[in-house]
C-alpha cells in the first residue's frame, strides 16, 4: 500500500528565517509530485509539480522553491519566510499521465509569526 | 487564467436530506473534473471524477453532472449523514499537470 508523510506537523516561525518542508511517498514507483498551498479556511493552489527526479517545474512565484532529490522526496523551502507564507502545505502524489486524482498527504501547518 | 467557481460557499442540512453542489469553470480545455472532501483533522481525499466525455457519474450517493456546453458541474449528495460533514472542493484539469481547485463549499450536517 502507498502512504505519504509530510513533515513536520507544523511549525511556528519568524519572519526572515528560512524553512525546509519534506514529503516521503512509499510504496509507488516514480510518482507525479505536487506541492499545494491552502490559506486558512481557503482554496488550493498549486505551487510546484514534479514527475521526475530531479525536475521542478513552478506553477505560481511565491519566494518559495522545491526540489525532488529522490523519486519518493520531495522538498519545499526558502531561504526568507514571509508573513504570507503562513498557511497549510499540502503535499500530493499521481501516476500515470496528466490529469489523474492526487492523493495527499496530512498537510504541514505553517504559522509566520 | 482559469477561474472555478462554487456555489454555494456553505450550507447546513438535516441529517437525510439530500443536497446540490455547483460548480463553474471558464477554461474550455479543461478536460477532467474530480472532486474532494477535506474533513476536520483529516487529509484530503478524492470521492469521485468525471471525464469531459461523459454527462453522468454515480458512486453510491454521490453523483456527479457534467454539461460540457455551460461548462458547469453538479454534484448530488442523497442520504446525508453528519460523517459527510466536511469542506467539498471541485476541481478542473486541462492539458498540462494542473489541476485548479474551486473556491469550496463547507458542509454541515447535523442530527
Amino acid at each position: 500500500a502507498q502512504t505519504i508523510h509530510q513533515w513536520p506537523v507544523a511549525e511556528i516561525k519568524a519572519v526572515g528565517s528560512p524553512l525546509s518542508l519534506g514529503c516521503t511517498i512509499k510504496g509507488k514507483s516514480s510518482p507525479n509530485l505536487y506541492w499545494y498551498w491552502q490559506a486558512t479556511g481557503g482554496t488550493l493552489q498549486q505551487l510546484f509539480y514534479s514527475i521526475t527526479v530531479g525536475q521542478v517545474e513552478s506553477v505560481v512565484q511565491l519566494n518559495l522553491s522545491a526540489s525532488r532529490p529522490k523519486d519518493d522526496q520531495f522538498i519545499l523551502s526558502t531561504e526568507k519566510l514571509l508573513l504570507s507564507h503562513s498557511g497549510f502545505y499540502l503535499c500530493a502524489w499521481s501516476v500515470g499521465g496528466v490529469n489523474e486524482r492526487l492523493f495527499f498527504g496530512h498537510g504541514t501547518k505553517l504559522s509566520v509569526l | 487564467g482559469e477561474q472555478v467557481e462554487q456555489l454555494p460557499s456553505s450550507l447546513i442540512v438535516q441529517e437525510g436530506a439530500s443536497v446540490l453542489i455547483n460548480c463553474s469553470y471558464t477554461d474550455s480545455a479543461s478536460v477532467y473534473f474530480p472532486w474532494y472532501k477535506q474533513e476536520p483533522g483529516k487529509r484530503l481525499q478524492f470521492i469521485i471524477d468525471i471525464r469531459s466525455n461523459m454527462e453522468r457519474k454515480q458512486n453510491q450517493r454521490l453523483t456527479l453532472l457534467f454539461d460540457k456546453k455551460t461548462k458547469h458541474l453538479s454534484l448530488h449528495i442523497t442520504a446525508t449523514q453528519p460523517g459527510d460533514s466536511a469542506i467539498y472542493f471541485c476541481s478542473a484539469g486541462g492539458s498540462g499537470t494542473y489541476q485548479r481547485f474551486g473556491t469550496g463549499t463547507k458542509l454541515q450536517v447535523v442530527p
